[in-house]
């Protein structure tokens, strides 16, 4: 089984650039999470969607920006960067989103490591 | 969410049992505990979680104490390769959103040969 594909794994943007993160969820997952992890603040979370609506959102500014399409595939797009969005971007992918009892696990990617110049 | 306790960083020896604490003594009756690593710059990684029983994987044993305040992730034979950042997460099942997982600094523990 598939695990949680992230793309692209590195890239190097300069600042005012804008970038697109993809992820690619695990077969039958439909919800997906965007985290961002730096040194200094550790792992924060970004936003949740499931079934193509944000569920949640985290305390981050509007450039900041995700969506999910109709195979629960989730891309988050950062626009006009600045060098403090330097960070490695996970994205994680479990089954259940819903109310209710039971746990829920999630299982993360490998990351898309941001380097702004 | 309950707020989770944990020691900086760790020690063992390679071959031993490591046992990570947790205090979470705020904990309320629908929330569930749950364990993830990271390895350096890889993504963290599900090991275990655990309501009121104890649990046993391939990976680690959960114990959770009578009260619930606390629990301890016990890693059997520690290897090299279990040195990482391990996370205990404190998470309801109750409705809204479940991805929002909020991770402190956890433990950093360190596999010795």
């Amino acid at each position: 089984k598939a695990g949680v594909t992230q793309t692209p794994r590195y890239l190097i943007k300069t600042r005012g650039q804008q970038v697109t993160l993809s992820c690619s969820p695990i077969s039958g997952h439909r919800s997906v999470s965007w985290y961002q992890q730096t040194p200094g603040q550790g792992l924060q979370f970004l936003f949740e969607y499931f079934s193509e609506t944000q569920r949640n959102k985290g305390n981050f500014p509007g450039r900041f920006s995700g969506r999910q399409f109709s195979n629960s595939r989730s891309e988050m797009n950062v626009s006009t960067l600045e060098l403090g969005d330097s960070a490695l971007y996970l994205c994680a992918s479990s089954f259940r989103v819903t109310i209710g009892s039971g746990a829920n696990v999630l299982t993360f990617g490998a990351g898309s490591r941001l380097t702004v110049l | 969410d309950a707020k989770t306790t944990q020691p900086t960083s760790m020690d063992c020896a390679e071959g031993r049992a490591a046992n990570l604490p947790c205090n979470h003594s705020t904990i309320s009756g629908n929330e569930y505990v749950y364990w993830y690593r990271q390895i350096h710059s890889q993504g963290p990684q599900y090991i275990i979680h655990g309501l009121k029983n104890n649990e046993t994987n391939e990976m680690a044993s959960l114990i959770i104490t009578e009260d619930r305040k606390s629990s301890t992730l016990i890693l059997p034979h520690a290897t090299l390769r279990d040195t990482a950042v391990y996370y205990c997460i404190v998470r309801g099942f109750y409705g809204g959103s479940q991805g929002n997982l909020i991770f402190g600094k956890g433990t950093k523990l360190s596999v010795k040969p």
